[in-house]
């Protein structure tokens, strides 16, 4: 079935420093990808999101390319802040036999800012 | 304001006690949605809703049971069938038609003691 694998954390980054989130997918069809983030005892916030190959998505700073060739959905900052520190999901859209759409959440990357 | 209220924030039951988490969205979204999310892992889906009066199971709906009255609302009963019911819990709501994105609620973190 599909799933997402996103590379396992904690990410520790000084601040300005460049931030990469990997994320691999495993899809039949063409899924929409997306991802999200969780601040401390908080719900998911959508951060970005691409709908067709070599979209890409960017908000706040952050972009990642939908990349069908490597099946692929890295997220990038140039230059992290201390208010970045949350834990991001990387998931993808799953259409089901009723023809309703179910997200596939990663396990979740936890990244610490240290000014 | 439109968004998605889950309450409360936090709940403690007794064992065997079946317990109703609340979820409400003012976005007249027709598509509702509960999941599960365990301490280092990603979200489980529950079950889910496309219409009023319709729902379906998710991947982990042992345990749990829902109802769609109305639009407005997807209430979830932790039964005292579910094995491990300690969790964060996550509503979320979206349009249908399509691959659309989902808004999150706050979320509620249920303790059984």
């Amino acid at each position: 079935g599909n799933s997402v694998t996103q590379m396992e954390g904690p990410v520790t980054l000084s601040e300005e420093a460049f931030l990469t989130i990997n994320c691999t997918y495993t899809a039949t069809g063409y899924p929409s990808l997306f991802w999200y983030v969780q601040y401390p005892g908080e719900g998911l916030q959508l951060l970005l999101k691409a709908t067709k190959a070599d979209d890409k998505g960017s908000n706040k700073g952050f972009e990642a390319t939908y990349r069908k060739e490597t099946t692929s959905f890295h997220l990038e900052k140039g230059s992290v802040q201390v208010s970045d520190s949350a834990v991001y999901f990387c998931a993808l859209s799953d259409q089901s036999m009723d023809s309703s759409y179910k997200l596939i959440f990663g396990s979740g990357t936890r990244l610490l800012v240290r000014p | 304001d439109g968004g998605i209220t889950q309450s409360p924030k936090y709940l403690f039951r007794k064992e065997g006690q079946n317990v109703t988490l609340s979820c409400e969205q003012n976005l007249n979204h027709d598509a509702m949605y509960w999941y599960r999310q365990d301490p280092g892992q990603g979200l489980r889906l529950i079950y889910y809703s496309q219409i009023v009066n319709d729902f379906q199971k998710g991947d982990i709906a042992e345990g749990y049971s829902v109802s769609r009255e109305k639009k407005e609302s997807f209430p979830l009963t932790v039964t005292s069938a579910q094995k491990n019911p300690t969790a964060f819990y996550l509503c979320a709501s979206s349009e249908t038609g399509g691959a659309n994105t989902q808004y999150f609620g706050p979320g509620t973190r249920l303790t059984v003691l």
